[in-house]
């Protein structure tokens, strides 16, 4: 059973699209996160959720909104792509401050 | 600014022999330091994480804390090929379960 997964785990797409990646984890965790790494490999944090309520949010544009409709979900919705927005997207899980489990990977292109 | 940083690399250690990673941090206040694994293509895995300073093994790993030198580093004996991957060093920052990540080390081990 994999503990965090997200989909699509590819994705292209054109600009100025809307797109959403989803995520789950049936590890029980209170806390969910979507990292962002880019093309340098640098791994960024774009939002945070402890139980369902936002806790962080990194300067991030105003086009990616975040959804955690209980727990063990928590989708990113991403309006308007842009070129810049082609990236690996990680969706992460953690019980306590620094265990995180991360999912797969959404690697998405915009065209 | 808070910041983790890691020498890019790619450090390229031959077979057997001791593979050094090191990471210095800014933020004297932190307390948790974790070390990931990603290999090409795939998500972070946890590999270690320290909260005290000295050594703490798991195995052919050793991580190493020095707080006072706001420094971390991660130690892997009897390299093996398989241990080629890129390797981050993340250092917890503030009560708000944020992680704050180097830029990763590339390591090959060579046969």
């Amino acid at each position: 059973d994999t503990a965090v997964s997200q989909t699509p785990k590819y994705l292209v797409t054109q600009m100025g699209n809307d797109k959403s990646i989803k995520c789950e984890q049936n590890l029980g965790h209170d806390t969910m996160y979507w990292y962002k790494q880019d093309s340098k490999k640098f791994l960024k944090i774009m939002f945070s959720y402890n139980n369902k309520e936002l806790i962080i949010n990194e300067t991030v544009p105003n086009r990616f909104s975040p959804k955690s409709p209980d727990k063990a979900h928590l989708n990113l919705h991403i309006n308007s792509l842009e070129l810049g927005d082609s990236a690996v997207y990680f969706c992460a899980s953690s019980s306590h401050l620094g265990t995180i489990y991360f999912g797969e990977g959404s690697w998405l292109t915009v065209v | 600014q808070k910041e983790v940083e890691q020498n890019s690399g790619p450090l390229s250690v031959p077979e057997g022999a001791i593979a050094s990673l090191n990471c210095t941090y800014s933020d004297r206040g932190s307390q948790s330091f974790f070390w990931y694994r990603q290999y090409s293509g795939k998500s972070p895995e946890l590999i270690m994480f320290i909260y005290s300073n000295g050594d703490k093994e798991d195995g052919r790993f050793t991580a190493q804390l020095n707080k006072a030198s706001q420094y971390v580093s991660l130690l892997i004996r009897d390299s093996q090929p398989s241990d080629s991957a890129t390797y981050l060093c993340a250092v917890n920052v503030g009560s708000n379960y944020q992680l704050i990540w180097g830029a990763g080390t590339k390591l090959i081990i060579k046969p």
